[in-house]
């Protein structure tokens, strides 16, 4: 169990529509990454929150929003969900900052299937 | 551009030793890290070497040359369990992580 938690675990929704997955970081860490990995794929890194702030974009599309909350816990918005957004959704924290390096701790992920 | 090379897929026997190798070529390099995922599962921290030279850790070990812009990972005693997936991943100069596409780890019998 790394301490990093997820929600939901798995979600099923159509075409169209919004979703929000829920990520609760590992106690003490002030930094959550998203990542998306479709079937058989490698991580794409989509967003990263320090402490409330956005720190570093990646490969997100503007369909895609997230945010992190004074508690530290993000959430990632995704709508006018495609077909092509099934795929495996992971949270990873870390102690992370522009002046620490640390491993990042993932948590169990979210599975979006879009129908 | 940024870039982290792997190979896509190794097979290895039970019981025998294994290397994947990685190469990078990153702006900047604030250590790398090797990660180990198992199908639908979320990947699990394994090393992380910033200097040159050898880490060993139980049967796992990491090398790392930065001159050379190359890692690698060296399993030995391969166990079934072993069956995943190792991802590269290179802390660049902005501490921000560049990840490869993972190298998938048969192990046979």
């Amino acid at each position: 169990d790394s301490g990093v938690t997820q929600t939901p675990k798995h979600l099923i929704t159509a075409t169209g529509q919004r979703v929000t997955l829920r990520c609760s970081p590992r106690s003490g860490d002030l930094s959550v990454y998203w990542y998306q990995q479709s079937l058989d794929q490698g991580l794409q890194f989509l967003i990263q929150y320090y402490n409330g702030e956005e720190r570093a974009k990646g490969n997100i599309l503007e369909r895609f929003s997230a945010q992190q909350f004074p508690d530290l816990h993000s959430e990632l918005n995704l709508s006018s969900l495609e077909l092509g957004d099934s795929a495996l959704y992971f949270c990873a924290s870390s102690v992370a900052s522009d002046r620490v390096h640390a491993e990042q701790y993932f948590g169990p992920g979210t599975r979006l299937t879009v129908t | 551009g940024q870039n982290i090379d792997q190979p896509t897929e190794m097979t290895a026997t039970e019981g025998a030793i294994v290397q994947i190798n990685c190469t990078y070529q990153t702006s900047g390099f604030n250590g790398l890290f090797w990660y180990q995922q198992h199908a639908g599962e979320a990947p699990t921290f394994l090393s992380y070497n910033v200097l040159d030279g050898l880490e060993e850790k139980g049967r796992f070990s990491s090398f790392l040359s930065r001159s050379k812009g190359y890692s690698y990972l060296l399993l030995k005693e391969l166990q079934m369990k072993d069956s995943a997936s190792y991802l590269c991943a290179v802390m660049d100069s902005n501490y921000q992580l560049i990840w490869g596409a993972g190298t998938k780890l048969i192990i046979k019998p």
